[in-house]
């Protein structure tokens, strides 16, 4: 059964960039089945997605934060990551790794990480 | 982006009861659509894909219907396990995105 896992820093300041790790366990992170997805939530808000990776490096972003996001993966260590560039008050959030299906009858999200919350302040 | 908005955004039920949550997508998504039961401090766990068929394992008083834009969720008897928030969300296209939620209460 696939597992997955943030870490990372939970405290960044404003104007830094949050990086986050994601470790997959139970299954391949370059199965052609799979995105590899960063999904956040503020607090008390609702979901958020940020963008995906694919095994071949192959990426997708939210235009909403693309000008700062960037997701790669490291295949030899079944990783992939986040980095979020000049982070404000308004990026404080849980961040989720999650998978989501390749073909287009399977592009539901699951599973889930457990998420781990990223505050930015001073 | 296609806006996903649900309705209503809380509601309070007692055991036993059967509920229904609603979700409407601005523009036509097919049955490409997912519902999620998100409990306090956890991951959102996911119940329904393609807009109508269970996950493994959910209890079969869930289900979902609809196609197009409009889509519901019913819990036929609401168990206390259940009292969660529900998010449907659409992989109709990019970027993904989420109704506002469904916070399901006791009454």
């Amino acid at each position: 059964q696939v597992q997955l896992q943030e870490s990372g820093p939970g405290l960044v300041k404003p104007s830094q960039t949050l990086s986050l790790t994601c470790t997959v366990s139970g299954g391949s992170i370059s199965s052609g089945d799979y995105y590899w997805t960063w999904i956040r939530q503020p607090p008390g808000k609702g979901l958020e997605w940020i963008g995906y990776i694919y095994y071949s490096g192959s990426t997708y972003y939210n235009p909403s934060l693309k000008s700062r996001v960037t997701i790669s993966l490291d295949t030899s260590k079944n990783q992939f990551s986040l980095k979020l560039s000049s982070v404000t008050a308004a990026d404080t959030a849980v961040y989720y790794c999650v998978r989501e299906g390749y073909y287009p009858d399977t592009n539901w999200f699951d599973p889930w990480g457990q998420g781990t919350l990223v505050t930015v302040s001073s | 982006d296609i806006q996903m908005t649900q309705s209503p955004s809380s509601l309070s039920a007692s055991v036993g009861d059967r509920v229904t949550i609603t979700c409407r997508a601005s523009q036509d998504i097919s049955s490409w659509l997912a519902w999620y039961q998100q409990k306090p401090e956890k991951a959102p766990k996911s119940l329904i894909y393609g807009a109508s068929t269970l996950q493994s394992g959910v209890p079969s008083r869930f289900s979902g219907s609809g196609s197009g834009t409009d889509f519901t969720l019913t819990i036929s008897s609401l168990q206390p396990e259940d009292f969660a928030t529900y998010y449907c969300q659409q992989y109709n296209s990019y970027p993904r995105t989420f109704g506002q939620g469904t916070r399901l209460e006791i009454k």
